[in-house]
């Protein structure tokens, strides 16, 4: 619930923006990215997946960017709506062994 | 509908007593994992098993156990809690395609 959120960072977007949420991942040998979606009270929820072989990726109304020089991935909400008021985690993976590593986690807060 | 679910949804204890968190897929998922997630740390995985009999430590496997007799059903054991084990925990399952679809999540509080 609401105690997963102490600590996070927050990004505050006025509705109707485009969000852009940041991820710095840690191994360089992680070949599989995915961004999933928290709300309050609930399980995470997948949103979107890259694959080392691609720098991006597109779904309805998210696209994902992967800059894998830097480590860096991004996820971008078109037309932000207030049902995208949630906690956004990104996540790596190494596919030959399995083990999937979460970062923290990004707040996203909608302002009316 | 595909669904994960754990059970208890909610759970207050006393060190040392042990206890079980059962969680059930019904979608033939062959992969399965348990998180715990905590403020600041974000979600951490405990165990995790790729099919049935086969089951495999995570980043936090201490103090924790994991059983996976059939392919739908995955529990988590803590033989002997304790406070530092007061947590969020979930259960995954993941498809085909990678995507992972996550129980309604399990608080526990150990006193």
């Amino acid at each position: 619930g609401e105690s997963v959120g102490l600590h996070l960072p927050t990004l505050s977007v006025q509705e109707g923006d485009n969000s852009i949420i940041n991820c710095a991942y840690s191994n360089s040998a992680s070949d599989y990215f995915i961004w999933y979606k928290q709300e309050s009270g609930k399980g995470p929820q997948f949103i979107i997946d890259i694959r080392s072989n691609m720098d991006k990726r597109q779904g309805q109304r998210v696209t994902v960017l992967l800059n894998k020089t830097v480590k860096h991935l991004s996820l971008q909400i078109a037309a932000t709506q207030p049902g995208d008021s949630a906690v956004y985690f990104c996540a790596e993976e190494e596919e030959r062994d399995d083990k999937i590593i979460f970062g923290k986690g990004t707040r996203l807060h909608i302002l009316p | 509908e595909a669904q994960v679910t754990q059970n208890p949804r909610y759970l207050i204890t006393v060190t040392g007593k042990k206890l079980t968190v059962t969680c059930s897929q019904n979608m033939n998922h062959e992969y399965m994992s348990w998180y715990r997630q905590d403020p600041g740390l974000g979600l951490r995985q405990i165990y995790y098993s790729m099919n049935v009999e086969v089951t495999d430590k995570g980043d936090v496997p201490e103090g924790y156990k994991v059983s996976r007799k059939e392919k739908r059903n995955f529990p988590l054991i803590l033989e002997s809690p304790s406070p530092n084990q007061t947590s969020l925990y979930f259960c995954a399952s993941r498809g085909p395609y990678n995507e992972q679809f996550f129980g309604p999540g399990t608080r526990l509080t150990v006193l």
